[in-house]
């Protein structure tokens, strides 16, 4: 069994500012990593993955997410933020059968002017 | 090519009534995954399901809840005699393979009255 921990619920931050929300993950199994973002009322985009190579993900809207095997660790960065970017980031984990999702609580990330 | 459909967008039902979500997948995509959002949580799996098959109901409740993807038509996940407790974001995903990018559709919120 898997689990994900995004360790911030709310992350505030001012427009143009780097941000950085944190995901941790548990699982005996390799996993695969995925980032999504719900706009309000909407449904799930995703944002970038980790299925193997290279442990620097680069996705879309200038986010990116580095994963570290030893920390079992997914953190997601943004050099500069918008106004656009206030959303409901989530962390998902999947083993690498893949037929389901575990996804983190969740980190509303709020880019105030 | 259109996104994952899903209908209603919203739906009330009063406790006891009947709730039948539906989801049409993308084209060419034979997974159906739904998922259930309670409010101020992250998203929690249902169920799995290929055409004609259930291959992963382990997140489904016991009772009242059931799921079908049949050889023609949209995906139905059912709730019977619904309580306020089902009140909830329904969000249904697929993908074309297994082990490929889900893609999610905007969500049915069902309030129970």
């Amino acid at each position: 069994a898997q689990s994900v921990t995004q360790l911030d619920s709310q992350v505030p931050v001012f427009e143009e500012a780097p941000v950085e929300l944190r995901c941790n993950y548990s699982s005996s199994v390799s996993v695969y990593l995925f980032w999504y973002v719900q706009y309000p009322n909407q449904g799930l985009q995703l944002l970038l993955k980790y299925l193997s190579g290279s442990t620097l993900v680069k996705g879309i809207n200038g986010f990116e997410a580095e994963f570290n095997k030893s920390q079992t660790s997914f953190h997601l960065r943004k050099p500069s933020v918008h106004i656009s970017d206030t959303a409901e980031y989530f962390c998902a984990v999947t083993n690498t059968s893949g037929s389901r999702l575990t996804f983190g609580e969740g980190t509303q990330l709020t880019v105030n002017p | 090519n259109a996104g994952v459909m899903q209908n209603p967008r919203h739906l009330v039902r009063r406790r006891g009534q009947e709730a039948r979500l539906r989801c049409s997948p993308m084209k060419g995509h034979s997974h159906v995954y739904w998922y259930r959002q309670l409010p101020e949580e992250g998203l929690k799996f249902m169920v799995y399901l290929q055409k004609e098959n259930i291959i992963d109901e382990s997140g489904m409740p016991k009772e009242r809840f059931s799921a079908e993807f049949p050889k023609e038509g949209p995906s139905i996940l059912r709730i019977q005699q619904v309580v306020r407790g089902d009140s909830a974001a329904y969000f249904c995903a697929s993908s074309r393979l297994l082990n490929t990018e889900a893609f999610f559709g905007q969500g049915t919120r069902l309030t129970v009255v």
